[in-house]
């Protein structure tokens, strides 16, 4: 059972556009939703997060949004640069229970010049 | 650099055989995580343990198995493998049990044959 869904799966994006994915979750226990950043070859890294009590939460160029009643999150990233194409994962963790944190399937953006 | 270690990088080995895939977490951080990225299947959650202890359980095959040394660095040993099990895997630490601030390592890319 997927509890984290996550739209589109790739995303193309002229450079100085903005990235728009969008994640849905299922469970009402969620209390913390990270978006992390993965090159090829590499790690996911932890991009930013935000927590339930907030409804945006923006570093630099990115921003997340938080629709707590539709159960929804998002991922903005403003004046997209060729550098930000990667797979970006959105995830979420429960507060309680078989706590892990559970991913997205991820987008893999590309940001043409 | 995320401060967790992972070895080896890279794993070719036969179907049937035994691997150990080796985590070092970043320094003073207590759980560490195990998660399995396929084509297919995306960021998938293996195990997770804090302190020594088993935490959490995701879906661990049987033939796998992990464990977490004193000095913290953890072993997830894949056993009887099969052409299904070629995947990345990648190794999370992070300073409590919760997980919400996880850094990921770069992955061993396993490859059976």
């Amino acid at each position: 059972q997927q509890q984290v869904k996550q739209s589109p799966q790739s995303l193309i994006v002229q450079k100085g556009g903005i990235s728009i994915i969008n994640c849905a979750y299922e469970n009402t226990a969620f209390d913390y939703f990270p978006w992390y950043q993965q090159f090829p070859g590499k790690g996911p890294a932890l991009l930013i997060a935000i927590r339930p009590d907030v409804s945006e939460k923006k570093e630099g160029r990115f921003t997340i949004s938080f629709n707590k009643s539709a159960k929804q999150f998002s991922l903005h990233i403003m004046d997209s640069q060729p550098g930000d194409s990667a797979t970006y994962f959105c995830a979420a963790w429960a507060n309680f229970g078989n706590e892990k944190l559970t991913f997205g399937t991820g987008t893999r953006l590309t940001i043409i010049p | 650099d995320s401060g967790v270690t992972q070895t080896p990088k890279h794993l070719i080995t036969a179907t049937g055989q035994r691997v150990t895939l080796r985590c070092s977490p970043r320094s003073g951080d207590l759980s560490v995580y195990w998660y399995q990225q396929s084509l297919d299947q995306g960021l998938q959650f293996l195990i997770q343990y804090y302190n020594g202890e088993e935490r959490a359980k995701g879906n661990i095959l049987e033939r796998f198995s992990a464990q977490q040394f004193p000095d913290l660095h953890s072993e997830l040993n894949l056993s009887s493998l099969e052409l299904g099990d070629s995947a990345l895997y990648f190794c999370a630490s992070s300073a409590n049990y919760r997980g919400t601030e996880a850094f990921f390592g770069q992955g061993t890319r396993l490859t059976v044959v």
